[in-house]
């Protein structure tokens, strides 16, 4: 069935560092792939998305690529905030048995250190 | 705002109680899920409905029911609480026929059972 893979956590950075975060799928078609970021004591917010392949979403300086040749769509930021400390959920969404679902990765907990 | 409200927003529970986490969404939204989030973990799918009328069971619906008389809500019910079921709870929202259909996240009912 489908998945989403992500790089376990935490991933602790200093302010101002490089950012990715891999992420993996394994689907049948073409799906629509996401990043959710969640915040502490909050619910996920739709951070990007991108509904094919080669598209690039990108939001709040973070940028992800639909890569269909390597299943990947991996999240990058080229400079780091504190305020980026968050959890972060790739998804991806397509049709099973008629029904439109989602499924969830396990999420990577970014820590951005003064 | 529009959006998905979640009510309560706290609660503890004797094992052995029920209660009914509200749900409820203004956007006119077809499909609406509830998640539940472990401590360090991913998101797992309880319950969802693509309409009034309509509900389906997810990933982990032991322990728990739903309802769906309207669009706009969607009530999960706990009949007999157990400490498993010491969790965050999450509803949220989708309309599919938005390409790509992503989700709208209530800010989640954190339960505690004891």
């Amino acid at each position: 069935g489908d998945s989403v893979t992500q790089m376990e956590g935490p991933v602790t950075l200093s302010e101002e560092a490089f950012l990715t975060i891999n992420c993996t799928y394994t689907a049948t078609g073409y799906p629509s792939l996401f990043w959710y970021v969640q915040y502490p004591g909050e619910g996920l917010q739709l951070l990007l998305k991108a509904t094919k392949a080669d598209d690039k979403g990108s939001n709040k300086g973070f940028e992800a690529t639909y890569r269909k040749e390597t299943t990947s769509f991996h999240l990058e930021k080229g400079s780091v905030q504190v305020s980026d400390s968050a959890v972060y959920f790739c998804a991806l969404s397509g049709i099973t048995s008629g029904t439109y679902k989602y499924i969830f990765g396990t999420g990577t907990r970014l820590k951005v250190l003064a | 705002n529009a959006g998905v409200t979640q009510t309560p927003k706290f609660r503890i529970l004797k094992i052995g109680q029920s209660m009914t986490l509200q749900c409820a969404q203004d956007m006119n939204h077809n499909y609406m899920y509830w998640y539940r989030q472990d401590p360090g973990m991913g998101l797992k799918l309880i319950y969802y409905s693509v309409g009034a009328g309509i509900t389906d069971k997810g990933e982990v619906p032991n322990g728990y029911n739903v309802s769906r008389s309207t669009t706009e809500d969607f009530p999960l019910r706990l009949e007999l609480a157990a400490p498993s079921q010491t969790s965050v709870y999450f509803c949220a929202s989708s309309y599919p026929r938005e390409v790509p259909a992503g989700y709208t996240f209530g800010s989640g009912t954190r339960l505690t059972v004891v």
